[in-house]
């Protein structure tokens, strides 16, 4: 298995300019979401999707848009770049651990995206 | 409101000394309490949930719900540990995590 890959591993925007960051798992995971990683801030969620055609906003959906057509896919567009979006992008997928509530999350290896 | 504090954004220990990385938690009900760890160049990865009580390369971490804790622990730290730890909680809907900002662990020579 693959497990969550992503790409592009790094990607220069210029402000207005949109973009999709690829988002991929081949574990037949339920649940998928997207984070953005700032230093001094740890990691905040962005949008999330508990199943295929399902998606809900987490902590900073602003100028981001989501979609989940299928169980394996889930891509974070940037609809226009701003400064305030040059971060690094984690995508991660979970399932339910057996006989508890603890969703394991598996990261994929981040997105770098600097907007000038 | 939700909340994950990590107080120190560096720990610097020599290898061999102790090494305890604090994490503090707001969270009205019964929180599930995660550490993840960032290899330099790697992926974040799970390295201790709470509820299962494991230790994972030697690292433990107790859940305090009185002090609304979750500090991890190793008494001798290796060089190989030096990395970036993140402790992470999830409340009603567990898919969702709650991250802290992050300690960055250097564990000299």
């Amino acid at each position: 298995n693959a497990g969550v890959t992503q790409t592009p591993k790094f990607q220069v925007l210029k402000t207005g300019q949109s973009m999709t960051l690829q988002c991929a798992q081949d574990m037949n995971h339920e649940y998928m979401s997207w984070y953005r990683q700032d230093p001094g801030m740890g990691l905040r969620l962005i949008h999330y999707s508990v199943g295929a055609g399902i998606t809900d906003q987490g902590e900073v959906p602003n100028g981001y848009n989501v979609s989940r057509s299928t169980t394996e896919d889930f891509p974070l567009r940037l609809l226009s770049a701003a400064p305030s979006q040059t971060s690094v992008y984690f995508c991660a997928s979970s399932y339910q651990g057996a006989g508890t509530r603890v969703y394991e999350q598996y990261f994929g290896p981040g997105t770098r995206l600097t907007v000038t | 409101a939700q909340r994950v504090t990590q107080p120190e954004k560096l720990l610097s220990v020599f290898k061999g000394a102790p090494v305890e990385l604090k994490c503090n938690y707001s969270y009205s009900g019964s929180p599930e309490l995660f550490w993840y760890v960032q290899y330099s160049r790697q992926r974040l990865q799970l390295l201790l949930r709470h509820i299962s009580r494991e230790s994972i390369k030697g690292f433990t971490a107790d859940l305090n719900k009185g002090e609304t804790s979750f500090h991890l622990k190793k008494p001798f730290a290796q060089e190989e540990d030096s990395a970036m730890y993140y402790c992470a909680l999830s409340g009603g809907s567990s898919y969702k995590l709650i991250f802290g900002s992050g300690t960055r662990l250097l564990v000299r020579p």
